[in-house]
């Protein structure tokens, strides 16, 4: 079975510096990874996406992962944190490789706060 | 291009009542899922419909049921509601092609349905 975890439920960082939301996955085959982002009452927004190209992924906004195979891992991070950046993260697999597209399996969410 | 429409965004129902969900998809994509999401935690796949059937389900009751139309806009029904079902329900839509070698599609989600069950 596949699944994700996101290692903390909140990050605290100051505007200007860099910002790491830990994410570990676990699949029986090469997955597809992403990081969404939820600002409050908004839909969730796709950041970034890894599909078996580089393993290391640029986003918008400035965010960037990599894909880790040995550690397992798709660590989000950004040189420097905006007060903008403040929302929720997500860490998702998709379980299905070549089928259905739209079972995403989420992780509980990282809440990034940006202090001034 | 639109963006993915929910509609109403935000309701309240008593248990035991049945409550129904809208979703207009983004213009060009043809399939359309759901997933809920509880205070707290990430969301959870419910199902997904492509070409007006159903097409792959998470562990949701058969309480939850949905409806796709030609124009692939979407409908979410749930039954006999529970407290349990409070929640945001969020629709999200993508493209054709759902059995690409290369992975999986994107998806684009709906700012979602704030149901709660009193």
């Amino acid at each position: 079975a596949q699944s994700v975890t996101q290692l903390d439920s909140h990050v605290s960082v100051s505007e200007g510096t860099p910002v790491l939301l830990r994410c570990n996955y676990s699949s029986s085959y090469s997955p597809s990874l992403f990081w969404y982002v939820q600002h409050p009452n908004k839909g969730l927004q796709l950041l970034l996406k890894y599909t078996s190209a580089a393993t290391l992924v640029k986003g918008i906004n400035g965010f960037e992962a990599e894909f880790k195979k040995s550690e397992t891992s798709f660590h989000l991070t950004k040189p420097s944190a905006h007060m903008s950046d403040a929302a929720e993260y997500f860490c998702v697999v998709s379980p299905h490789y070549g089928g259905s597209q739209g079972n995403l399996i989420f992780g509980k969410g990282t809440k990034l706060s940006v202090k001034p | 291009e639109t963006g993915v429409t929910q509609s109403p965004t935000h309701l309240i129902k008593t248990r035991g009542q049945q409550v129904t969900l809208r979703c207009s998809s983004q213009s060009g994509h043809n399939t359309v899922s759901w997933y809920q999401q509880a205070l707290g935690q990430g969301p959870q796949f419910i199902f997904q419909y492509y070409r007006e059937e159903e097409n792959g389900r998470g562990n949701f009751p058969p309480r939850f049921s949905g409806l796709q139309f030609p124009n692939y806009s979407s409908e979410l029904n749930v039954n006999a509601l529970e407290l349990d079902d409070s929640a945001l329900y969020l629709c999200a839509s993508s493209q054709p092609g759902q059995l690409k070698s290369s992975g999986a599609n994107v998806l684009t989600f709906g700012a979602g349905s704030r149901l709660t069950v009193l």
